[in-house]
């Protein structure tokens, strides 16, 4: 059974640049959702998507959007970057309903 | 506000005593709730999970507890080992629609150092 894949691991822009980080489902998973987590704090939920739709979303500005597809794999885009933007960058994919979420071990991006 | 916080952001055990790591949360409408493992540099690592018509939880070496009248969870690992050294989330299920499972809101967490 493969995990949760994201890449790239690391990743370094400047600001008012624009990024997509990429994620790929557990095998079987039909859900995808974002998170961000900033040093020393827990994982905060950005959206998620199933069936190829956002299916909520959390305090981000819509500078932060999304994608999925077909096969479940997933990217964030963040246009117009800013330096809080800062963190590291975490898929979770799981089963619709409640099932628990499997993170990927996250982008970490860094903001110059 | 809502929110699941932890009463302690340290823990220090010796190797093969027990631990407990503790959590609030506020949202007494919340029934789902999780608990991470996060190793430096990787992502949180599913643990246990307990639904609010449980009070317990059992599984290899640890147990969650679930106390919904003064909204308190916590996670007791037996014979604490070195390698259970981490930072150890609880998280909180608020879901986004249909019943999914989406919003987890997460405590800061404890990390949790294991003395040999």
């Amino acid at each position: 059974e493969t995990g949760v894949t994201q890449s790239p691991t690391h990743l370094i822009k400047t600001r008012g640049q624009q990024v997509t980080l990429r994620c790929s489902s557990q095998s079987g998973h039909n859900t995808v959702s974002w998170y961000q987590q900033a040093l020393g704090q827990g994982p905060q939920f950005i959206f998620q998507y199933y069936r190829e739709e956002e299916n909520g979303r959390g305090n981000f500005p819509p500078r932060f959007s999304g994608l999925q597809f077909p096969n479940y794999s997933s990217e964030l885009n963040v246009n117009a970057l800013e330096l809080d933007d800062s963190a590291l960058y975490l898929c979770a994919s799981s089963l619709q309903g409640d099932q628990p979420q499997h993170f990927g071990d996250g982008t970490r991006l860094s903001i110059l | 506000g809502e929110s699941v916080g932890l009463h302690l952001p340290t823990l220090s055990v010796q190797e093969g005593d027990n631990s407990i790591i503790n959590c609030a949360y506020s949202n007494s409408a919340s029934d789902y709730f999780i608990w991470y493992k996060q190793e430096s540099g990787k992502g949180p690592q599913f643990i246990i999970d307990i639904r609010s018509n449980m009070d317990k939880r059992q599984g290899q070496r640890v147990t969650v507890l679930l106390n919904k009248t003064v909204k308190h969870l916590s996670l007791q690992i037996a014979a604490t080992q070195p390698g259970d050294s981490a930072v150890y989330f609880c998280a909180e299920n608020r879901g986004v629609g249909g019943g999914s499972q989406g919003n987890l809101i997460f405590g800061k967490g404890t990390k949790l150092s294991v003395k040999p």
